[in-house]
């Protein structure tokens, strides 16, 4: 079983819908991040956090330390926001690793 | 402008030919790292630096080498490629490696090996 599991690992949606990525993981964490993917290759951080909710933009993510989960969230979505999410934890056992799960491909249609 | 960059960005070449990717930022951070990512398993770290002349091996080490003369540059040495090296590769930084920091991610090289 890996240390971060996505669902779903694939996910198509209207423009409009609000869109839920979930990430759950096994081990002690210092922090999580979740990071984007378009489809050139590049990728972006979106938020850092190791406790309760961050918001930028349309973009809002929670963690719950208690249950190892973590929520990415997308209010009304729009084409340009088709990417891979992909979500990493970074250890507490003092190691800067990050162990990433396999990413959730969002396509977003008009 | 704040960034990670990596050369060359596509790479085909043959097997046993010694490569190296280069990986340099600009923004006085301590720590770096290199990844690889491959359909079905991800992003795996390969190395990692946790500051000039400080480095271990990460989660796929094998048939890597990396050295960190100067904080700015990351450089990732294929001494002899194989096939199963074919991959997107990363680099990343941040600022400091006792602490949590965002990471930054350079744009990608892809390597095909033959």
């Amino acid at each position: 079983k890996n240390e971060v599991e996505q669902s779903p690992q694939n996910l198509t949606a209207q423009e409009g819908e609000f869109i839920t990525i979930n990430c759950s993981y096994s081990v002690g964490i210092s922090a999580l991040h979740w990071l984007q993917q378009h489809p050139g290759g590049g990728i972006v951080s979106l938020f850092m956090l190791s406790s309760g909710k961050k918001k930028h933009g349309r973009l809002i993510a929670t963690i719950n330390i208690q249950e190892k989960h973590s929520s990415l969230h997308i209010t009304a979505s729009h084409p340009r926001d088709s990417a891979v999410y992909i979500c990493a934890v970074r250890s507490s056992q003092g190691a800067q690793k990050l162990v990433f799960g396999q990413g959730t491909r969002l396509t977003i249609n008009p | 402008e704040a960034q990670v960059t990596q050369n060359p960005r596509y790479l085909i070449t043959v097997t046993g030919k010694k490569l190296t990717v280069t990986c340099s930022q600009n923004m006085n951070h301590e720590y770096m790292s290199w990844y690889r990512q491959d359909p079905g398993l991800g992003l795996r770290q390969i190395y990692y630096s946790m500051n000039v002349e400080v480095t271990d091996k990460g989660d796929v080490p094998e048939g890597y080498k990396v050295s960190r003369k100067e904080k700015r540059n990351f450089p990732l040495i294929l001494e002899s490629p194989s096939p199963n090296q074919t991959s997107l590769y990363f680099c990343a930084s941040s600022l400091k490696s006792t602490r949590v920091h965002e990471q930054y991610f350079g744009p990608g090289t892809r390597l095909t090996v033959t």
